[in-house]
């Protein structure tokens, strides 16, 4: 069965700050691989996505995201962190079988202190 | 804003009710998803529905239904509410090809009482 693990349940970094959100899937084949955030009383807002290419993945508001295939990793990354990212964030992996439905890690929440 | 709205915002009702969340897709997708996050299960896939037909299900309960219409909007049904059922409940809409992005609703909250 496909999966993804977010084995941090909240990651703290300082504003300015780089900071690194991890997620790591287990999928048979290649996988399609989703960042959300989700702000406080709001719906999942998309960041980034992996289908295939370039294993760095650029997205909305600055974040990017690496593929790294031997460590069957896909980690949310930004240069410098603001205190507006604070926010839950979810890492998710296409399911291949007979829907497109998303399974989602157990979130990630990050606190970007000023 | 993702163009996927959801109707209501908030929903309370009491156990063994019936609730009717509404949502209508990004225009042109065809795929709608529906979701269930809650603090003890997270997010979980409930159904899909593809061009007006059932694609496929998820963890949905027996309890709960869903249909897309013509104009392509869904509804999902709960009834026979129970405590458990409260949670905060997404669509989510897709063009119908298998590399586009899901966009998600804003989400109804349920709290059943």
């Amino acid at each position: 069965a496909q999966s993804v693990a977010q084995p941090e349940d909240q990651v703290n970094v300082a504003e300015g700050n780089p900071l690194t959100v991890k997620c790591t899937y287990s999928v048979s084949g290649n996988p399609y691989l989703f960042w959300y955030v989700q702000y406080p009383n709001r719906g999942l807002q998309f960041l980034l996505k992996y289908i295939t290419g370039d294993n760095l993945v650029k997205g909305s508001y600055g974040f990017e995201a690496e593929f790294n295939k031997s460590q069957t990793s896909f980690h949310l990354k930004k240069p410098s962190a603001l205190v507006s990212d604070s926010a839950l964030y979810f890492c998710a992996v296409r399911d291949k079988g007979a829907t497109n439905k998303l399974i989602f890690g157990t979130g990630t929440l990050l606190a970007v202190q000023p | 804003d993702s163009g996927v709205t959801q109707t209501p915002k908030h929903l309370i009702t009491a156990t063994g009710q019936r609730v009717t969340l509404r949502c209508s897709p990004r225009s042109g997708d065809l795929s709608v998803y529906w979701y269930q996050q809650s603090l003890d299960q997270g997010l979980q896939f409930l159904i899909q529905y593809y061009n007006g037909e059932e694609r496929a299900k998820g963890n949905i309960l027996e309890r709960f239904s869903a249909q897309q219409f013509p104009d392509l909007h869904s509804e999902l049904n709960l009834s026979s509410l129970e405590l458990g059922d409260s949670a905060l409940y997404f669509c989510a809409s897709q063009s119908g090809q298998f590399e586009e992005t899901q966009y998600f609703g804003p989400g109804t909250r349920l709290l059943v009482l």
